[in-house]
């Protein structure tokens, strides 16, 4: 079965410290993993996807099938970076439908 | 453009009370997808429609229903509201096929059950 685990519920950092949020996942097929972010007061919204290999926001996230893990990384928080962040997996093969983690809070302190 | 609406926005609900959410998007997506949000558990798929005429069971399907009743609106049915239906519904559609593609959400429909 899919299943995608988010072992912290709640990340505390300074102001530009580094911050990994961790995201590991089961699955045997060819998953495409994501990350999903939520401000507050606003929609959940696509941070970064495996297959883009992108830099959003200064946030990075590389796929390790050995691992199972879809870390998450910044090497300097922002304040603006606090939200909730939910770590997401869908398969190739059945279409479009996400399995998401139960997320995890980041908060930046001043 | 609009993206993803939902209606209503707040609604609370005695036990056994039924209701219906309504969930639309302008841009043309085929598949849609309605979500419930509980703290510790993160969003659960509850139905989904991979495109217009044909809808498919998510994880928690318990307890609700929904019609794609045109290529641009999906809506979620609770036929006889329970206490455990007490969360944030969330509505998302996107592009479909095997691209990993994004989904767009709504703002959610925070729903109390007493």
């Amino acid at each position: 079965a899919q299943r995608v685990t988010q072992p912290e519920k709640l990340l505390s950092v300074f102001k530009g410290a580094p911050v990994e949020l961790k995201c590991n996942y089961s699955y045997s097929g060819s998953p495409e993993l994501f990350w999903y972010v939520q401000y507050s007061r606003q929609r959940l919204q696509l941070l970064l996807r495996h297959i883009s290999r992108e830099s959003i926001k200064g946030f990075t996230a590389d796929l390790n099938k050995g691992e199972t893990s879809f870390h998450l990384k910044k090497p300097f928080a922002q304040e603006e970076d606090s939200a909730m962040y939910y770590c997401a997996l869908s398969d190739r093969l059945y279409g479009n439908k996400l399995v998401f983690g139960a997320g995890t809070i980041l908060r930046v302190k001043s | 453009n609009a993206g993803v609406t939902q209606t209503p926005k707040f609604q609370v609900l005695k036990t056994g009370q039924s209701m219906t959410l309504q969930c639309a998007q302008d841009m043309n997506h085929n598949s849609m997808y309605w979500y419930r949000q509980d703290p510790g558990m993160g969003l659960r798929l509850i139905y989904y429609s991979a495109s217009e005429g044909t809808t498919d069971k998510g994880e928690v399907p318990n307890g609700y229903n929904v019609s794609r009743l045109n290529k641009r609106e999906f809506s979620l049915r609770l036929e006889s509201a329970a206490p455990s239906q007490t969360s944030v519904y969330f509505c998302a559609s996107s592009l479909t096929g095997t691209g990993g593609y994004e989904q767009y959400f709504g703002p959610g429909t925070r729903l109390t059950v007493t």
